[in-house]
């Protein structure tokens, strides 16, 4: 069964210094990959998406990610973290077409000045 | 594009009475929505799936007696939470997926609380 392991609960960055959340999945084929973010009491904001093709994809606000199959591993980064970043971040895939996404537990980025 | 609303935002009500949650997909048409429930601190749980025109799909474990779904058009969706317990107080978000596409978009969630 395809499942998602966000490996860490909680990351605490300096505004400006870089990101990197890690996403370790598991499905035989291919999968489809998502980032999600979400701010306190609000809905899920899509920041990018994998389905195939160039392995490093871009999103929105500034986050990349890099889909490499041989870690199976997907994992979310920026260059340069804003205050504005504090957020829950959720991994997601999607196994098969047609199939509701499976989450990991998500990960709390802080930000401190 | 790819909006998704919610209404309500809030919902205050007393232990017994019933709920309904609108999903609305506002510049797509929607043929699959999901209802999520998450619980504070903790990842999305899947409730259910629901295509329009037909019965949902609940997950293992969800009553869907209690938890009713109907996908009536290809914009809307509902939840009712049905002789609601204090227990069911929690997060509810809804996500669409537009036609042909694989890419869910999420409405803000309804906070539940049941008293």
């Amino acid at each position: 069964a395809q499942s998602v392991t966000q490996p860490d609960i909680h990351i605490t960055v300096s505004e400006g210094a870089s990101l990197e959340l890690r996403c370790n999945y598991s499905y035989g084929a291919t999968p489809y990959l998502f980032w999600y973010v979400q701010s306190p009491g609000q809905g899920l904001q899509l920041l990018l998406k994998y389905f195939s093709g160039d392995t490093l994809v871009q999103g929105i606000k500034g986050f990349e990610a890099e889909f490499k199959r041989s870690q199976s591993s997907f994992n979310l980064r920026k260059p340069s973290v804003h205050w504005s970043d504090a957020a829950e971040y959720f991994c997601a895939v999607y196994g098969q077409a047609g199939t509701a996404l499976i989450f990991g537990k998500g990960t709390t980025l802080s930000v401190s000045s | 594009g790819a909006v998704v609303s919610q209404h309500p935002s809030r919902v205050i009500c007393k232990s017994g009475t019933s709920v309904k949650i609108e999903c609305r997909s506002l510049d797509f048409q929607a043929t699959t929505m999901f209802w999520y429930r998450q619980f504070p601190k903790q990842s999305l749980m899947l409730m259910a799936t629901s295509n329009e025109g037909s019965k949902a799909t609940y997950e293992q474990g969800v009553e869907k007696d209690k938890f009713l779904i109907n996908h009536a058009s290809l914009t809307l969706s509902t939840l009712t939470v049905t002789s609601a317990h204090p227990e069911d107080s929690s997060f509810y978000i809804c996500s669409a997926r537009p036609r042909g596409q694989e890419t869910q978009y999420f409405g803000p969630g309804t906070r539940l609380l049941v008293l």
